[in-house]
């Protein structure tokens, strides 16, 4: 597609529940970065991917976040029995390369989650 | 560790006038550097990209300014307009550790008064 596209653009669930967000990238970007912005707040680093591969996770707060990607494409971040603190806004953002390679990044508008 | 900082945290003008927005990085061995903007409750939108090897990038407006050894860059927005009022966030692409090697600032608020 022309951008990065993410869905929902907003979720509300119940705590304990789970919920998936989508993100397609930039066709022929392998880099895909997703972030989490709480009301007010910076951005918060969460995983990264390499094509279909995690380098780093180490952004992930808790064993309740998961992600995955299928190939050099859509990408999944699962968060499992949701709790209030999980509401924010999910950002997605792919580049051409990553690591060693430069890229300009791109970001989605964000899926907006609220954990009643 | 790379560590981004941007002051200030917030800025005011009136329209029309000139800035300058700071972001400095504490280690200088850099691919490349990324300006964005974002708007409330919005992503972000990249406004320009400076490589490594490059001083400045310029569009519209906007100028963003590169010194390497000094570990800054400065994003000069001419004749200002409410429009530009968004917060404005500096990224720095390093050459080795986590997170793709990519370190946000937490940027700077801006607010243009017509």
């Amino acid at each position: 597609g022309a951008g990065v596209s993410q869905s929902p653009s907003n979720k509300v669930t119940e705590k304990g529940k789970d919920v998936e967000l989508r993100c397609d990238p930039i066709s022929g970007h392998t880099a895909l970065y997703w972030y989490r912005q709480r009301l007010g707040q910076g951005l918060e680093f969460l995983i990264y991917f390499q094509g279909n591969s995690a380098p780093d996770k180490s952004g992930l707060p808790s064993d309740r976040f998961s992600a995955e990607r299928t190939g050099e494409s859509v990408s999944t971040l699962t968060i499992q029995r949701t709790q209030q603190e999980d509401s924010a806004v999910y950002l997605c953002a792919s580049s051409l390369g990553g690591g060693r390679i430069p890229g300009e990044l791109f970001f989605g508008e964000g899926s907006r989650l609220t954990v009643l | 560790k790379q560590e981004v900082t941007q002051i200030p945290a917030a800025l005011s003008v009136p329209e029309g006038e000139n800035l300058v927005l700071n972001c400095s990085f504490t280690d200088s061995a850099i691919y490349n550097l990324q300006w964005f903007r974002q708007d409330p409750g919005k992503g972000l939108t990249s406004l320009l990209l400076i490589q490594s090897s490059q001083r400045e990038q310029t569009s519209g407006r906007l100028n963003a300014s590169l010194d390497k050894s000094s570990g800054r860059s400065t994003l000069y927005i001419a004749a200002s307009q409410p429009g530009d009022s968004a917060t404005y966030l500096c990224a720095v692409r390093g050459s080795g550790g986590s997170q793709g090697n990519l370190i946000f600032g937490k940027g700077t608020k801006l607010s243009v008064k017509p």
